[in-house]
């Protein structure tokens, strides 16, 4: 089975500080995501990568930035956080090749709050 | 724009009650449609991959259909474990990004 990690479940921070959220999959594959989920908006992409150091903006990454540095690591950086940066982070990743690689595994989620 | 619409917001059921939730969606060139299941504090579980109308695709108490318009998940006989959120996602041609519906949050009494 595919699994995608993210190191916190739950994290509080203060208005400022950086924050890092990490992200690990142990199936070799080649694209991850990251996503927030807000109440009555769905899922939002904020970026993604499709290789190792490549990276794309999605359609929210304003006040965010990503680091792919191993295959299997994808972080999510804020860079100065904000009360309006809380939310349900979800990274996800994705074969990218063959007739399952569109799909998209996802972690468990961390809830940031920042206040 | 690729946009993605799901209805009913909301859904309860009483156990046994068929019932149909709806994902209504733009996208310039289907290259998939995905349902994905979501229980509360966790993260979307995969379902189904739908990739051309007239493709069905069945997995226990869940059936998901497609159309060019709209994609159907029509739950048979369910039961309260089936209580959840249900999450519909367009993959548009040419890119690796999912687009995704707001969900219907469906409950399930005995």
């Amino acid at each position: 089975d595919v699994k995608v990690t993210q190191s916190s479940r739950y994290l509080v921070k203060r208005t400022g500080e950086k924050v890092f959220l990490e992200c690990v999959q142990d199936m070799d594959h080649e694209n991850m995501f990251w996503y927030r989920q807000d109440p009555g908006l769905g899922l939002r992409l904020i970026y993604f990568s499709y290789d190792v150091k490549m990276k794309e903006k999605g359609d929210i990454p304003e006040g965010y930035s990503v680091s792919r540095e191993k295959k299997e690591r994808f972080s999510l950086i804020l860079e100065s956080a904000s009360t309006n940066q809380t939310s349900m982070y979800l990274c996800a990743s994705s074969l990218g090749t063959g007739p399952s690689g569109d799909i998209q595994y996802f972690g468990a989620g961390t809830r940031l709050s920042v206040l | 724009e690729d946009q993605v619409t799901q209805s009913p917001e909301a859904l309860r059921l009483q156990e046994g009650e068929s019932s149909s939730l709806n994902c209504s969606y733009t996208v310039s060139g289907l290259r998939g449609l995905f349902w994905y299941r979501q229980d509360p504090g966790k993260g979307p579980e995969f379902l189904f991959t739908l990739y051309s109308a007239g493709e069905e695709k069945e997995k226990e108490r869940l059936k998901a259909t497609l159309t060019k318009k709209e994609s159907f998940l029509h739950i048979t006989a369910p039961k309260p474990e089936d209580s959840a959120t249900y999450l519909c996602a367009v993959q548009p041609g040419g890119f690796q990004k999912l687009v995704f519906g707001t969900g219907t949050r469906l409950l399930v009494s005995p």
